[in-house]
């Protein structure tokens, strides 16, 4: 079955501590992004890649890195969390190429912190 | 750049009455156009996609929607809903050129159907 898989679904944490939510995809899609829900806001992109080692800021990057040493997971880290980060989380995948194919949604990840 | 407003965050509606959600967006470019759903504690889901040709764009669970250019306008409806159509919906664009992989969506719409 045709996925993206995020881990954890649920993440309490404290001002600070080191995090990463985990996200893989088992299309063999190019494309993934990081996106972040918030109330009233909508959906906004924290960072993309487009292949491989190939990553680049999406609209709201500060406080976030990503990396993408294989092609199946995009990693997003959180260095140092503050509170203004709690959110919902979504990694999305899409091939590069292709006009009648769409992004695929993981089912989301709510970061809280304290 | 693009953006997308979806001016009614919340539409209350009656189990089996016909619904629109309304989006209008902003381009200097040519656009693709999508609607998604997102259920309660799900990811988004595409109900549909305009690409290019027809204007009227159906979609999954007897959604459709219609594309018009002159009015910026990719307005979501429905002629009869069900209960399970209780949900979040988002509209998006994307760059005509780079196709579906950078969205912007808009705020979203709440539909809450009722008996």
């Amino acid at each position: 079955e045709a996925q993206v898989t995020q881990n954890p679904r649920y993440l309490i944490t404290v001002t600070g501590k080191k995090l990463t939510v985990t996200c893989s995809q088992n299309m063999n899609h190019e494309y993934m992004s990081w996106y972040r829900q918030d109330p009233g806001l909508g959906l906004r992109q924290i960072y993309y890649s487009m292949n491989v080692e190939v990553t680049d800021k999406g609209d709201v990057p500060e406080g976030y890195k990503v990396s993408r040493k294989e092609k199946r997971n995009f990693p997003l880290i959180l260095e140092s969390p503050s509170p203004n980060q709690t959110s919902l989380y979504f990694c999305a995948s899409s091939p590069l190429t292709g006009r009648n194919t769409e992004a695929f949604f993981g089912q989301g990840t709510r970061l809280t912190v304290v | 750049a693009q953006s997308v407003t979806q001016l009614d965050s919340q539409v209350p509606v009656f189990e089996e009455a016909p619904v629109e959600l309304r989006c209008n967006y902003s381009s200097s470019v040519s656009v693709y156009l999508f609607w998604y759903v997102q259920y309660p504690n799900q990811g988004l889901q595409l109900l549909l996609k305009y690409l290019s040709g027809s204007t009227l764009v159906k979609g999954i669970n007897g959604f459709e929607a219609e594309f018009n250019k002159s009015q910026t306008s990719f307005h979501l409806r429905k002629p009869s809903v069900h209960i399970s159509d209780t949900a979040e919906y988002f509209c998006a664009v994307s760059r005509g050129n780079t196709g579906f992989q950078k969205l912007v969506f808009g705020t979203g719409t709440r539909l809450l159907v009722s008996p």
